[in-house]
């Protein structure tokens, strides 16, 4: 399967905590996005890089989020501190061109 | 400010009937519009777009069409059937200098029933 991965695809943490997701686009995409979901919305956008360059960050991604692309290929988006508002789910997608393809998601909960 | 809207939660269509998906935007920028199907607990699956300099744009059994005019954009699904049911999402984005980031609808829950 050469799709986008995710992974953890569910993550229960305590408040708190911090937690890390990771997610490997599809090869040669040179674009990866962040977003969140929560029940009843459609997916948030939160950040997004062209290569290892980080070029927009929403204003929903507070000082507690953080993302890198070291490398240009896999990225990574740690939460520290959670909330309990943090619980949703993270998506990640990429893309080469106008489309954009996502992956199946990391939830996560907070309690 | 959301730019765009699904105002229909909920469709429920008979199967092998038509489905008509609708889909509104407010920010002129925008020029390229996606729809994503989407099942519980996975990510959106891509099914079709369309760029704003077209208004019809056919792919099997879906086919959107987009009023420019209008602001709006419609998904019709023919014929519907049973593994169509799931949320549909109308996303849309600037091609030039947005960095293809997407905005999304709130979706609309189609089910599709025997």
């Amino acid at each position: 399967d050469t799709g986008v991965s995710q992974n953890p695809r569910h993550k229960i943490t305590k408040r708190g905590q911090n937690v890390t997701f990771r997610c490997d686009p599809i090869s040669e995409h040179n674009r990866l996005y962040w977003y969140r979901q929560t029940l009843g919305q459609g997916p948030e956008f939160l950040t997004y890089f062209q290569n290892e360059a980080q070029l927009e960050k929403s204003r929903l991604l507070s000082d507690r989020f953080s993302a890198e692309r070291p490398k240009g290929s896999f990225s990574t988006l740690e939460i520290q501190r959670t909330e309990q508002g943090d619980s949703a789910m993270y998506l990640c997608a990429s893309s080469r061109s106008d489309t954009i393809y996502f992956g199946e998601g990391s939830w996560l909960t907070v309690v | 400010d959301q730019q765009v809207k699904q105002n229909s939660p909920s469709l429920s269509v008979q199967e092998g009937r038509i489905s008509i998906l609708n889909c509104d935007y407010t920010n002129s920028m925008f020029d390229y519009f996606l729809w994503y199907k989407k099942y519980p607990a996975e990510g959106p699956t891509f099914l079709i777009s369309i760029s704003s300099i077209k208004d019809k744009n056919e792919d099997g059994r879906f086919t959107v069409f987009l009023n420019k005019s209008a602001k709006h954009l419609s998904l019709h699904i023919v014929p519907s059937q049973p593994g169509d049911s799931a949320v549909y999402f109308c996303a849309a984005t600037r091609s030039t200098g947005g960095g293809n980031k997407l905005t999304f609808g709130t979706g609309t829950q189609l089910k599709v029933e025997l």
